[in-house]
């Protein structure tokens, strides 16, 4: 069974700066998505980012990033320039490509606090 | 993407009652999704509910708790039965097509006393 695992149970950031959430998986399947959703106080799931894993080029989304190392299995998110609104739980899921039910996994996510 | 409207947004309720959560979406979705978010936790799939078929159960979710109507491509319900405090939580549903991501409804915060 697939599994994803976020380290981090809360990180902060200052304004403006960069900070970087881990998130690393165990599969054995080679063909898969991943994905970042943010999740603010108003509770709505956001979809941040995804990333296919026979790309090797990392997606990129304005302020957000990915470092994606399939290897290590390992799917990092990086936020740029973090503004008050990035403040939000973040959870990294993971997808089999080949999946029709479109299932998630999802990690514990990680609460990232924005400093003014 | 498409819009999501769950209705409520929030209830409190008494225990041994049950709640209907609505999901409406604004365009036709193959795929509809049931998830539980206990508080300071994850997100639990509790079914896949698509349309003219019955919904599929995850392990630990059973139908006689957690019954699933999908009557359409734009409308899913899911009801909590015989609530009970550790029935407290965010349920969320989500819609996808096939091979795309899931996209969320705001989500419904269940109080139960």
């Amino acid at each position: 069974a697939q599994t994803v695992t976020q380290s981090q149970p809360e990180m902060s950031v200052q304004e403006a700066e960069t900070v970087t959430l881990s998130c690393t998986y165990d599969t054995s399947e080679s063909d898969y998505y991943l994905f970042w959703y943010k999740q603010p106080p108003s509770r709505q799931m956001i979809l941040v980012i995804r990333q296919e894993a026979y790309k090797q080029q990392n997606a990129t989304e304005n302020r957000f990033s990915v470092n994606f190392q399939k290897a290590a299995k390992s799917f990092s998110l990086k936020i740029s320039d973090s503004q008050l609104g990035d403040a939000a739980m973040y959870f990294c899921a993971y997808r089999r490509r080949n999946n029709a039910g479109n299932m998630l996994t999802f990690g514990g996510g990680t609460r990232l606090m924005v400093k003014p | 993407s498409a819009v999501i409207s769950q209705k409520p947004s929030r209830d409190i309720c008494q225990r041994g009652t049950s709640l209907t959560i609505q999901c409406q979406v604004d365009s036709q979705v193959t795929m509809m999704f049931w998830y539980r978010q206990q508080p300071g936790q994850s997100l639990t799939l509790i079914a896949t509910a698509n349309q003219g078929s019955e919904a599929t159960y995850e392990s630990g979710f059973v139908i006689d708790k957690f019954p699933i109507s999908r009557p359409n491509l734009t409308f899913s319900t899911l009801t909590v039965s015989n609530m009970s405090p550790e029935d407290s939580s965010i349920y969320l549903c989500s819609v996808a097509q096939p091979g795309g991501p899931q996209h969320f409804g705001d989500g419904t915060r269940l109080s139960i006393l």
